[in-house]
């Protein structure tokens, strides 16, 4: 158990539609990033969230936007939904306050089936 | 461009013996470097994390990094049939704020 939690665990959503995906991160842990992991490959970084505010963010056009908010829980969002979006989607979260050997932790995913 | 290269294999190893996992990284200005397990279905777990040339060791795992060469290792000693999962290495840039790049990963089988 890595204190990551994220919901829903499976879904399925016509193309363009708009889905949220959220995440509770590891009590303690300041920062929040999301990664997409399609069959077969590694999980690729979409971005990552400091103190409610967007600090990174990997090769991902900005239909895929996200929140943290106070409680340092977070949200994913992807606007029109293409059938290449379905893929294991992972939360992460860490402690950036510490030295660039932090842990980082990811919940159990959100599996999107796009059709 | 950052790259991190894995051998997709299969690597097949029999119980009990050494497993050996490699991967490569193009970014010099890479600073920690993570090894995950990910059995399939399942999210990936994490096994170590390195940030100091040579080796750390925890119970049977090793992680060896040499950044001169932009390498860094896994050995697993007496791989057991539940060490059977891919294994994927990550690298983090100083900053922080990449993210981590993740390679394919590694699929390890473990033969009883």
């Amino acid at each position: 158990e890595t204190g990551v939690t994220q919901s829903p665990t499976h879904l399925i959503k016509t193309r363009g539609q708009q889905v949220t995906l959220r995440c509770s991160s590891q009590s303690g842990h300041n920062t929040v990033s999301w990664y997409q992991q399609a069959l077969g490959q590694g999980p690729q970084f979409i971005f990552q969230y400091y103190r409610e505010e967007e600090n990174g963010r990997g090769n991902f056009p900005p239909r895929f936007s996200g929140l943290q908010f106070p409680n340092y829980s977070s949200e994913l969002n992807v606007n029109a939904l293409e059938l290449d979006d379905s893929a294991l989607y992972l939360c992460a979260s860490s402690d950036d306050r510490r030295r660039s050997g932090n842990t980082i932790y990811f919940g159990e995913g959100s599996w999107l089936t796009v059709v | 461009q950052k790259e991190v290269e894995q051998n997709s294999g299969p690597l097949s190893v029999p119980e009990g013996a050494i497993a050996s996992l490699n991967c490569t990284y193009s970014d010099r200005g890479s600073q920690s470097f993570f090894w995950y397990r990910q059995y399939s279905g399942k999210s990936p777990e994490l096994i170590m994390f390195i940030y100091s040339n040579g080796d750390k060791e925890d119970g049977r795992f090793t992680a060896q990094l040499n950044k001169a060469s932009q390498y860094v290792s896994l050995l697993i000693r007496d791989s057991q049939p539940s060490d059977s999962a891919t294994y994927l290495c990550a690298v983090r840039s100083g900053g922080g704020a990449d993210g981590l790049t993740f390679g394919k990963g590694t699929h390890l089988i473990i033969q009883p």
